[in-house]
């Protein structure tokens, strides 16, 4: 059992359309991470939460934190075939402690 | 956002050699840098936690004599996979650890290694 849990694992939708990944967990992380990988690539950062409730955005994409540190969600909004790739969470439990990746959410964005 | 190299990118090499794969930050010390191994169509796995100065600190059932791990620099950690076999055939990717601020910590991956034991 994963201590992040990513869902879904895939997700195949058309441009245009809008599409949510969650990450969820029974432990309370004090930062959280999300990627985007590509194949062959290594994960690029795209945002880092820190506080409970926190919600930022990137162009297209919304990222929230959950009040109670556990969750966080990944929106995006009118996906773009450029955006197909690997998506991954990572939490620290603790400052300075390692990262623990949730298993990535594959998303396929057809033009 | 900060900048991390690995070098090779790719390498093949023949069963029973040792291959070495270096990770350095560019822009940024790093006292700290991961080592990571990816299978095809999975999550990253944490091998090691690589700290600069002194010994590694390897997660559960990674081999410390098989994957040998020197962090001799701010900058530079490596990684030598020794007397690789086909089964050591993966993705290995480095990250390095950054302070920045108000976000705390935050880890920036290298593009990756592709190894590939014959």
């Amino acid at each position: 059992t994963q201590l992040l849990e990513q869902s879904p694992q895939f997700l195949s939708i058309q441009e245009g359309e809008n599409l949510t990944v969650y990450c969820n967990s029974s432990s309370v992380f004090s930062s959280l991470q999300w990627y985007r990988q590509e194949p062959g690539e290594g994960p690029v950062l795209l945002v880092t939460v820190v506080t409970g409730g926190e919600v930022k955005k990137l162009k297209r994409l919304t990222f929230q934190f959950g009040d109670a540190r556990k969750d966080s969600s990944l929106h995006i909004t009118a996906a773009q075939p450029g955006d197909t790739g690997l998506y991954l969470c990572a939490g620290a439990r603790a400052a300075g402690n390692k990262l623990t990746f949730g298993g990535g959410t594959r998303v396929l964005v057809k033009p | 956002g900060a900048v991390v190299s690995q070098h090779p990118s790719r390498v093949i090499c023949k069963s029973g050699t040792s291959v070495k794969i270096e990770c350095r930050s560019l822009d940024f010390q790093a006292t700290t840098m991961f080592w990571y191994r990816q299978f095809p169509k999975q999550s990253l796995m944490l091998m090691a936690t690589s700290n600069e100065g002194s010994k590694a600190t390897y997660e559960q059932g990674v081999e410390k004599d098989k994957f040998l791990i020197n962090h001799a620099s701010l900058t530079l950690s490596t990684l030598t996979v020794t007397s690789a076999h086909p089964e050591d055939s993966s993705f290995y990717i480095c990250s390095a650890r950054a302070w920045g601020g108000s976000q705390g910590e935050t880890q920036y991956f290298g593009p990756g290694t592709r190894l590939l034991v014959l």
